[in-house]
């Protein structure tokens, strides 16, 4: 069975870091994207970023609001990705989720699109950062 | 960025109903969407991806068409556990964006 945990939350102050894990059962995490997305209280889904599969070179993607200061990681031999979160501010605050993502691409009109969807999620774990 | 919105953002429906939701995207997105359900305290459950397809063990009373800038995701036959949030998200150019999402409720 295909099954995703993530760990590492908890209370951080402003400015500092934290490093989430998401560990993957069921399926060879490097043949597969991940994705990280998050939800702020009584908010709705934001996407913070994705790590593609090894097909696609393990390549990585970030919301600009997170970008320089948050790294996605792979460790395939211990089939756990991490969310490296740097720099901290009190508006990362929320559930964090990280979920399998299908890698793939089209070409169409001539260009190349790179897609990543999402097909099985994690239970999330929460950030809250706080003085 | 591409910019999802969603309507409506809340529903009220009864049990038995069949209800559709609908999101739009800022600009083209072939048929790059995705579907997600999300109960209250639990993580997010893909549905539906491509617009149309569903994830394996999704039931057939879920579908999704569309492509372009409008979608829409269609319920059948509401269950008591289909109460909850929707929510579409774009990926065909980063950074994906999910729309707000719709909370559909029991009447």
């Amino acid at each position: 069975e295909v099954q995703l945990g993530e760990s590492g939350g908890g209370l951080v102050q402003p400015g500092r870091s934290l490093r989430l894990s998401c560990t993957a059962s069921g399926f060879t995490i490097g043949d597969y994207g991940l994705t990280w997305v998050r939800q702020a209280p009584g908010k709705g889904l934001e996407w913070v970023g994705c790590i593609r599969s090894k097909d696609y070179r393990g390549t990585t993607e970030y919301a600009a609001s997170v970008k320089g200061r948050f790294t996605i990681s792979r460790d395939a031999s211990k089939s756990i990705a991490y969310l490296q979160m740097n720099g901290l501010k009190t508006e990362d605050t929320g559930v964090y989720y990280c979920g399998r993502a299908i890698s793939g691409h089209d070409i169409w009109s001539g260009s190349v699109y790179n897609y990543d969807y999402t097909d099985v999620w994690g239970k999330g774990t929460t950030v809250t950062v706080s003085s | 960025d591409i910019h999802m919105t969603q309507s409506p953002s809340s529903l009220s429906a009864s049990v038995g109903d069949s209800i559709t939701i609908t999101c739009r995207a800022s600009q083209g997105i072939r048929n790059h969407l995705a579907w997600f359900q999300q109960r209250p305290g639990k993580a997010p459950k893909s549905l539906i991806y491509a617009a149309s397809s569903l994830h394996r063990g999704v039931p057939s009373k879920f579908s999704g068409s569309g492509s372009g800038t409008d979608f829409t995701l269609t319920i059948s036959s509401l269950l008591p556990e289909d109460f909850a949030t929707y929510y579409c998200q774009q990926y065909f150019s980063y950074p994906y964006t999910f729309g707000p999402g719709t909370r559909l409720e029991i009447k």
